[in-house]
């Protein structure tokens, strides 16, 4: 069974680099897929952050890209998300999802780490 | 891209049938048929429901259905459950490599 684990920092402070890694069990990144971040503000809905494929190759959500950086390292069989110079409207349930980019569908998920932007 | 719009809550009693719309652009929801559908018990890992508009991933009770005409997408819970209750939220390809939300919809068993 494909397991997803999100962590990282739950405090970050306003105008730092929030950090976050997705441990992926059950599969091997380096056999295929994209792999995706999706986050939730509070009383919001959800937002599509970006995804990394294997090789590397990213694709970032255009309002979020001057601050993204999605990365994957496949010897740990994990990838991160860093989002510089966050303000409170970064603030968000932050999930990790494996991606079928052909057909748009997020077949497994992590459960979800909130992250809170406040000094 | 503008979130996909929800209605805010849904419910019926056990064995009815609830339809929850999602309405988008011809820029996503009617431009691909990539429309999926989500459930998401609080606390927990979302569980996808319906891919490419229709199609049901093992192990999904066929009570779960999808159709889509125009830009709104609907997902029909039939025979509602009491373990149905939950958020759903839908999703939609957006072009160039983009994905786009939907505002989600709390169903409650009556």
């Amino acid at each position: 069974q494909v397991q997803l684990q999100e962590s990282g920092p739950g405090l970050v402070k306003p105008s730092e680099t929030l950090s976050l890694t997705c441990s992926v069990s059950g599969y091997s990144i380096s056999s295929g897929y994209y792999w995706g971040w999706i986050r939730q503000p509070p009383g919001k809905g959800l937002e599509w952050i970006g995804s990394v494929y294997r090789s590397g190759s990213t694709n970032y959500n255009p309002s979020l890209k001057s601050r993204l950086t999605i990365s994957v390292d496949t010897s740990r069989n994990q990838f991160s998300l860093k989002l510089s110079s966050v303000t409170a409207a970064d603030t968000a349930v932050y999930y990790c999802a494996r991606l079928t980019v052909t057909n748009g569908k997020l077949d497994y998920w992590g459960q979800g780490t909130l992250v809170t932007v406040s000094s | 891209q503008s979130a996909l719009t929800q209605p805010p809550s849904a419910s019926g009693s056990p064995g009815q049938s609830v339809t929850i719309s999602c309405t988008g652009t011809s820029s996503d929801v009617g431009g691909y048929n990539y429309v999926s559908w989500y459930q998401h018990h609080p606390g927990k890992a979302p569980k996808l429901m319906i891919y490419e508009v229709r199609k049901r991933p093992s192990g999904v009770p066929d009570r779960f259905s999808g159709s889509k005409s125009g830009n709104t997408a609907s997902l029909t819970v039939s025979g509602l459950q009491a373990e149905d209750e939950a958020d759903y939220f839908c999703s939609s390809y957006a072009g160039s490599e983009n994905y786009v939300f939907g505002t989600g919809t709390k169903v409650t068993v009556l």
